[in-house]
């Protein structure tokens, strides 16, 4: 079974200082690492994905992520948080193994950026 | 524009009444998924389908039904509805098996009362 965790219900961070937003994963095989983030009232938007190759990858907004296979991690960064940036995150992972559409998501970390 | 659109937004019903939200998408994908999103357990998948008459159960698919009769189509059906079905559900698609990234409807807020 594949499964995501966000061990943070909640990160706060200040505009302009650098943010990460924590994921961990399990997956049998290789795993297909993706971010969403949700503004109010909307639907996921996509801001990245890993699916092999450099294992930093970079996104929408400015936002990057690191894929980490030893510490089975995938955490969002960004170096310069803006207040734009608040809304609610989520990993979610998808094993290569899996021939369907079986993607799993975590919990979710919301964002917080004060001015 | 390429999209994914669910109807309807927002529905207030009572246990036991039939209803069905629907889901298309314009980007002739072939990929489509339900989701439902309640507060601290994130999106969990209720069913997927891959192609049109295909469709296999996600991690949460009981007191659903859904159908693919239409490429674009993928209606999600609640025959029976209670109370703990009240929740946040999104539609989804993706061009096919080698894509990777997933398009999001707006999302239906559904209560049973």
């Amino acid at each position: 079974a594949q499964s995501v965790a966000q061990p943070e219900d909640q990160v706060n961070v200040a505009e302009g200082n650098p943010l990460t937003v924590k994921c961990t994963y399990s997956v049998s095989g290789n795993p297909y690492l993706f971010w969403y983030v949700q503004y109010p009232n909307r639907g996921l938007q996509f801001l990245l994905k890993y699916i092999t190759g450099d294992n930093l990858v970079k996104g929408s907004y400015g936002f990057e992520a690191e894929f980490n296979k030893s510490q089975t991690s995938f955490h969002l960064k960004k170096p310069s948080a803006l207040v734009s940036d608040s809304a609610l995150y989520f990993c979610a992972v998808r094993d290569s193994n899996n021939a369907g559409n079986m993607l799993t998501f975590g919990g979710g970390t919301r964002l917080m950026v004060k001015p | 524009e390429a999209q994914v659109t669910q109807n309807p937004r927002y529905l207030i019903t009572v246990t036991g009444k039939k209803l069905t939200v629907t889901c298309s998408q314009n980007m002739n994908h072939e990929y489509m998924s339900w989701y439902r999103q309640d507060p601290g357990l994130g999106l969990r998948q209720i069913y997927y389908s891959m192609n049109v008459e295909v469709t296999d159960k996600g991690d949460v698919p009981e007191g659903y039904k859904v159908s693919r009769k239409e490429k674009r189509n993928f209606p999600l059906i609640l025959e029976s509805p209670s109370p703990n079905q009240t929740s946040l559900y999104f539609c989804a698609s993706r061009l096919g098996p080698t894509s990777y990234e997933q398009y999001f409807g707006p999302g239906t807020r559904l209560t049973v009362t």
